[in-house]
């Protein structure tokens, strides 16, 4: 099983909303990422988890919380977000130990604020 | 500051022909380097990956070759198939503290391979 699955696969929000992005993964890996992605421009790293701990916080605004709440699910908590969130948020995954170092990544969800 | 370059935005082939997706990159510490493919509204798919101590790495039809000295590297598909036609990502691994893997992507490339 090479899958990595995210939920919802759409998500309009208010700006006053809360949602929460969820992921999981059952390939065993011990590193999961989140990634957001605008039209026409690569990944962005947001979050490193390695060993259900934030690893890497790459300056992310606070209105973004990440959780991990054990090694196979990842959540990515929303709170008054603004319209340039906007975006594809990606899940991916990886085994750390071993070469090589993939990443495998789930659909997305298409997330719009209003 | 942008480290990993796809400098083509976009790459038209005939079926049948071979496509070279190119790629340059500035940090020498990068270690492994790794090929996405993305179809629109879908996650990117790993394809193909090198690690720095080589030069080049085949997988059907699909090869990369890494130029260490140039701090280049590129991605043949052959023969190129209709279905291949995605955006392909370059991707660079930096390790970084604990083990982590963190990826640096390139800008991608639309390849439109065309029957």
């Amino acid at each position: 099983d090479t899958e990595v699955t995210q939920t919802p696969k759409h998500l309009v929000m208010g700006m006053t909303n809360k949602k929460s992005l969820k992921c999981e993964q059952h390939m065993g890996h011990r590193a999961m990422y989140w990634y957001k992605q605008k039209a026409k421009k690569p990944p962005e790293l947001m979050f490193v988890y390695s060993y259900e701990k934030l690893s890497i916080n790459e300056s992310v605004p606070s209105r973004f919380s990440p959780e991990c709440p054990n090694s196979s699910l990842l959540n990515l908590h929303l709170h008054a977000l603004q319209p340039e969130d906007s975006a594809l948020y990606l899940c991916a995954s990886s085994q750390e130990y071993r070469d090589p170092y993939e990443q495998y990544f789930g659909p997305g969800t298409r997330l719009t604020v209003t | 500051d942008q480290q990993v370059k796809q400098n083509s935005p976009s790459l038209s082939v005939q079926e049948g022909r071979i496509s070279i997706l190119n790629c340059d990159y500035t940090n020498s510490m990068f270690d492994y380097f790794l090929w996405y493919k993305k179809y629109p509204a879908e996650g990117p798919t790993f394809l193909i990956s090198i690690s720095s101590i080589k030069d080049k790495n085949e997988d059907g039809r699909f090869t990369v070759f890494l130029n260490k000295s140039a701090k280049h590297l590129s991605l043949h598909i052959v023969p190129s198939q209709p279905g291949d036609s995605a955006v392909y990502f370059c991707a660079a691994s930096l390790l970084g503290g604990g083990a982590t893997n963190k990826l640096i992507f390139g800008t991608g490339t639309l390849l439109a391979v065309q029957p």
